[in-house]
């Protein structure tokens, strides 16, 4: 595919139980991002990756969050002990450079997870 | 905090009307980015303005970058439906460029 693909698309999940949502990037694409957007509001920042290394993560909501790149091209967010309020679409982005102040990000289509 | 808020949260017109859309900041950001995002799928980006005072034009829709680049429009002339979306600018952090920061976005309905 060209674009960038996640999967699944929808989750839904027990509370307590543990996700992991995945990110396949555009073949190449040198950084990855990880957004959460609730319903009606802008994405908000995770984390984001340079290659395999994570060069910022200060958007996880807690250390229920982590995220990783292993080998620089898929990426896995993982969220253990789900809560109610994990519930939004959360978001992937790569980008073809390296992180610069005007990035252009190619967006998947998103996991929807919802937490009962 | 940089923070972008975005007016109007949402906006309905008829196709063929005019309409402008405002992100506005207190802080300034060295590059600001609009995206348009329909339902069920990611943001897809429009525009990255760059310099302060810039106008880009692309077909109907016209970005500006405020002088002081803390604020930016987009004005669309002539709507579509093919323009209903939830439009979106972005701005990365001073310091942390690998970290953007989105507004709430703009909803606009454009009505055949």
């Amino acid at each position: 595919g060209a674009g960038v693909s996640q999967s699944p698309r929808y989750k839904v999940a027990k509370r307590g139980q543990d996700v992991a949502l995945r990110c396949d990037p555009i073949s190449g694409h040198v950084s990855l991002f990880w957004y959460q957007q609730a319903l009606g509001q802008g994405p908000e920042f995770l984390t984001y990756f340079q290659n395999e290394a994570q060069l910022d993560k200060s958007g996880l909501p807690s250390d229920r969050f982590f995220a990783e790149r292993p080998e620089g091209s898929v990426s896995t967010l993982k969220i253990q002990r789900t809560q109610q309020e994990d519930s939004a679409v959360y978001l992937c982005a790569s980008s073809p450079s390296f992180v610069s102040s005007y990035n252009e990000q190619f967006f998947g289509p998103g996991t929807r997870l919802t937490v009962l | 905090t940089q923070l972008l808020e975005q007016s109007p949260q949402f906006l309905s017109i008829q196709e063929g009307e005019n309409l402008t859309v405002y992100c506005n900041s207190s802080s300034v950001f060295s590059s600001l980015q609009w995206y348009r995002q329909e339902p069920g799928e990611g943001p897809v980006l429009l525009v990255t303005v760059v310099t302060g005072g810039e106008v880009k034009k692309l077909k109907r829709l016209t970005f500006q970058f405020g002088d002081a680049r803390k604020d930016s429009s987009l004005h669309i002339t002539a709507a579509q439906p093919g323009d209903t979306g939830l439009y979106l600018c972005a701005g990365p952090f001073m310091d942390s460029w690998g970290k953007f920061q989105f507004g709430a976005g703009t909803q606009v309905v454009v009505t055949p």
